[in-house]
């Protein structure tokens, strides 16, 4: 089983959805990273958080510690939004553990 | 140059040459690490550098070598390519390496390797 785990692998949305991507870890960490990258793209850095919420535009990202999960949300979908989103978390023993991705993929 | 960057974008490869990645950023961080993205798998770290003057292995370190002379670049070397190696490389780096306070993580564009 792999140490960082995001859901689901793929989505597909329509323009103007909502979106929830979700990211459990199984070890200790002192912070986790969401990240997105477009096709063919670099990897762009959205959200660094060790507790409670973060909010950049309509992007929300959220942490709970005590059940080791996190979550992506997206309000008001776009098509620019397609990308693939990366969930990786910093352990205690300051190892980065990335997930596998979701791809994302928004139709107008 | 901001942030972070790469070269090349693109390369293809003989098997049995030698290949050296540049990477250079102006954030003045610590650490930097180099990763290799392969389809289906998460970003694997190749080797790592938490200050100038050290370098550590990551998860899949064979057939690569790291040096760390300063604090702006970070080149990875494959001394002698083979197939398996032909991949996405990206280098990215952070405040610090250790700690609770090793800040946001920022990535180059990205090296699309092919070995032949």
């Amino acid at each position: 089983k792999n140490e960082v785990e995001q859901s689901p692998q793929n989505l597909t949305a329509q323009e103007g959805e909502f979106i929830t991507i979700n990211c459990s870890y199984s070890v200790g960490i002192s912070a986790l990273h969401w990240l997105q990258q477009h096709p063919g793209g670099g990897i762009v850095s959205l959200f660094m958080l060790s507790s409670g919420k973060k909010k950049h535009g309509r992007l929300i990202a959220t942490i709970n510690i005590q059940e080791k999960h996190s979550s992506l949300h997206i309000t008001a979908s776009h098509p620019r939004d397609s990308a693939v989103y990366i969930c990786a978390v910093r352990s205690n023993t300051d190892k980065l553990i990335f997930g596998t991705g979701t791809r994302l993929q928004v139709f107008p | 140059i901001a942030g972070i960057t790469q070269a090349p974008t693109s390369q293809i490869l003989a098997a049995g040459r030698r290949m050296t990645l540049r990477c250079t950023q102006d954030m003045r961080h610590n650490a930097m690490y180099w990763y290799r993205q392969d389809l289906g798998l998460g970003l694997r770290l190749i080797h790592y550098s938490n200050t100038a003057g050290t370098t550590g292995k990551g998860e899949v370190p064979d057939g690569y070598s790291v040096s760390r002379a300063n604090t702006d670049d970070f080149p990875l070397t494959l001394a002698s390519a083979v197939p398996s190696q032909t991949s996405v490389y990206f280098c990215a780096s952070s405040r610090s390496g250790t700690g609770a306070n090793t800040g946001e993580l920022f990535f180059g564009e990205g090296s699309r390797l092919t070995v032949l």
